[in-house]
């Protein structure tokens, strides 16, 4: 099975709503980074989260960790076309060891 | 600081070749890591090299190999090229290892016929 599950694999949602993308470890991590990819190209870095109920918010972007470290959470305010892409989390599990990803998140905006 | 780059962004190959890609990393950055992404298994580790050495290594071929260079840059090297090949392989940096955010370049797309 997967060490990291993301949900929803697509998302269409229209211009000014809001959306949560879910990440789900199947084990404690260490932590956990969260990328966005415009197809074909590189990950841009968005936020990493390393404390148990930590949250960080970027623009009208939000992440959020759990107390026991194995789901975080992406949300974004307001939606817009600047926003479609592949979201994409990394997990971190040992602190020392390469990133293991999840498949991503398709988001498209629509007017 | 410029970004983490790679060379070429382009590339077609025949079955059988070889091929090597390259990557800056972004300056003063000594760990870098290489990925293969592909639609069908998303992003995969292939290795990561640190001090010019190599420290972790995914689950790939003996085909798929790299090195470190003094300087940081980073050269990987497939040979015996297969079709499965056909990816983007993506280069990420970081300043040191362990815990370190690592930042990717806009990748290879390389393209085996």
């Amino acid at each position: 099975s997967q060490e990291l599950e993301q949900s929803p694999q697509s998302l269409i949602v229209q211009e000014g709503k809001n959306l949560t993308i879910n990440c789900t470890s199947s084990k404690t991590l260490y932590g956990l980074y969260w990328y966005k990819q415009k197809y074909g190209e590189g990950l841009i870095f968005l936020m990493m989260l390393q404390k148990g109920g930590e949250e960080k918010s970027h623009e009208k972007i939000t992440a959020k960790l759990d107390e026991k470290k194995q789901q975080s959470s992406l949300h974004i305010t307001a939606s817009q076309p600047s926003h479609a892409g592949i979201y994409l989390c990394g997990a971190d599990f040992r602190g020392n060891t390469p990133l293991v990803f999840g498949k991503g998140t398709r988001l498209s905006v629509i007017a | 600081k410029a970004g983490v780059t790679q060379t070429p962004r382009y590339l077609i190959k025949t079955r059988g070749q070889q091929v090597t890609l390259s990557c800056s990393p972004i300056s003063g950055h000594r760990s870098v890591s290489w990925y293969q992404q592909t639609p069908g298994q998303g992003l995969q580790f292939l290795f990561e090299y640190f001090s010019e050495t190599q420290r972790n290594k995914g689950n790939f071929p003996g085909r798929f190999s790299g090195r470190q260079f003094s300087n940081s840059r980073s050269e990987m090297n497939v040979s015996t090229l297969e079709l499965g090949d056909s990816a983007l392989y993506l280069c990420a940096s970081s300043q040191d290892r362990g815990g370190q955010t690592q930042y990717f370049g806009p990748g290879t797309r390389l393209l085996v016929l």
